[in-house]
């Protein structure tokens, strides 16, 4: 059995802040993680994602996540948020095969002029 | 070029009715899968198939029937359409079925039933 758990429903930040986006997973597997991200009727799009190599995990757009599995957290960080960043976004963990995706309920990112 | 592509992108229609979802993939994946996302974001899976063969149908009404004519196309049909299936129904592919296997999704039906 897997879960996610986005701590956030809504993050605001004022531009060019810092973001941080939590989410913390449960798996019975060694999980894989990934983050999409969801623009305003849009699809989602894949940000990042770790699969038991590097720990820490460079994404497009200047994003990043951190695996720990000793906090089983895989938090999402930008050093500076632009207004292009608003959006929703999602964790994901994978269970023992692709199509047991399981997502967070989802952050919406606001961000202030 | 589009990666996963969904007709319509909007749907409207009454009670009732019955309609068809179109999805296409032209990464060569081998893998596909229906999502539904209801209005408060939340994504859950509906079907997934694997070459054609359906590998995963979570606790969807039978008014849903998925079908996949190739490995590059998975339609879904909606019969006797009811007022809670409005949501965005979402179209992914995945290179395999692997844990690790990144899943690309469409750019998503907007269904609104009447």
């Amino acid at each position: 059995a897997q879960s996610v758990t986005q701590l956030d429903s809504h993050v605001s930040v004022s531009e060019g802040t810092p973001v941080l986006l939590r989410c913390n997973y449960s798996s019975s597997y060694s999980p894989s993680l990934f983050w999409y991200v969801q623009h305003p009727n849009k699809g989602l799009q894949l940000l990042l994602k770790y699969t038991s190599a590097a720990t820490l995990v460079k994404g497009i757009n200047g994003f990043e996540a951190e695996f720990k599995k000793s906090e089983t957290s895989f938090h999402l960080t930008k050093p500076s948020a632009h207004m292009s960043d608003a959006a929703e976004y999602f964790c994901v963990v994978s269970g023992a095969g692709s199509y047991q995706l399981t997502f967070g309920k989802g952050t919406k990112l606001s961000v202030i002029p | 070029d589009t990666a996963v592509s969904q007709t319509p992108k909007y749907l409207v229609t009454q009670m009732g009715n019955d309609k068809s979802i179109k999805c296409e993939q032209n990464l060569g994946h081998d893998t596909m899968y229906w999502y539904k996302q209801d209005s408060k974001k939340f994504l859950k899976i509906m079907f997934s198939y694997n070459n054609k063969e359906l590998i995963i149908n979570e606790t969807v009404p039978n008014r849903f029937s998925p079908k996949s004519p190739d490995k590059a196309h998975l339609n879904l049909h909606i019969n006797s359409l009811e007022l809670g299936d409005s949501a965005v129904y979402f179209c992914a592919s995945s290179q395999s079925q692997g844990a690790s296997s990144t899943q690309y999704f469409g750019p998503g039906t907007r269904l609104l039933v009447l």
